[in-house]
């Protein structure tokens, strides 16, 4: 099976402005999870969506959001970027499960720079 | 509170000495405790997980309730072993992890 994919791998951006990233799961999960990942705080949960409807949220501002399509990919926006939303954000799968105990499958990260 | 403490930042050893990495956390039910480990240049994956009390490359971990601890152990570091090391916690709602503990094993 293909791993997570994410896109872009990499993005500028400047201060004020939004973006959106992707997330393509494993065939066949329908949980995708995402994290910001800095040197300073480590690995964030940012929110988790499971069959289009986000279960869980982690503790970030509201210009943090994101969807889930019926296919299981996943988009994350943020808008008004701000200096420290620099970071790797990292998608990860799984087969469903709430609070079970399924393997998290990450993907490769985006890496977000803004300026 | 729910938390993850990896106290070190940092691990160097020598090939062949044994290795530890501790975890402590911080959890009022019954916790549920992974290991996750990111080699140079490739993703997050996991590497073992309390519940299966399997090893994996030589790694295992206890979850010790009395400590609230979950260090990992391999008794001869390989240099391969070089590595970014995360413990993470299954808390009420998320995925919790530590800060993360990168592993250096010279030759």
């Amino acid at each position: 099976k293909a791993g997570v994919t994410q896109t872009p791998r990499y993005l500028i951006k400047t201060r004020g402005q939004q973006v959106t990233l992707s997330c393509s799961p494993i065939s066949g999960h329908r949980s995708v999870s995402w994290y910001q990942q800095t040197p300073g705080q480590g690995l964030q949960f940012l929110f988790e969506y499971f069959s289009e409807t986000q279960r869980n949220k982690g503790n970030f501002p509201g210009r943090f959001s994101g969807r889930q399509f019926s296919n299981s990919r996943s988009e994350m926006n943020v808008s008004t970027l701000e200096l420290g939303d620099s970071a790797l954000y990292l998608c990860a799968s799984s087969l469903s499960d709430y609070l079970g105990t399924d393997t998290q499958y990450f993907g490769p990260g985006t890496r977000l720079t803004v300026l | 509170a729910q938390r993850v403490t990896q106290p070190e930042k940092l691990l160097s050893v020598f090939k062949g000495a044994p290795v530890e990495l501790k975890c402590n956390y911080s959890y009022s039910g019954s916790p549920e405790l992974f290991w996750y480990v990111q080699y140079s240049r490739q993703r997050l994956q996991l590497l073992l997980r309390h519940i299966s009390r399997e090893s994996i490359k030589g790694f295992t971990a206890d979850l010790n309730k009395g400590e609230t601890s979950f260090h990992l152990k391999k008794p001869f570091a390989q240099e391969e072993d070089s590595a970014m090391y995360y413990c993470a916690l299954r808390g009420t709602d998320k995925l919790i992890f530590g800060t993360g503990t990168r592993l250096q094993v010279f030759p």
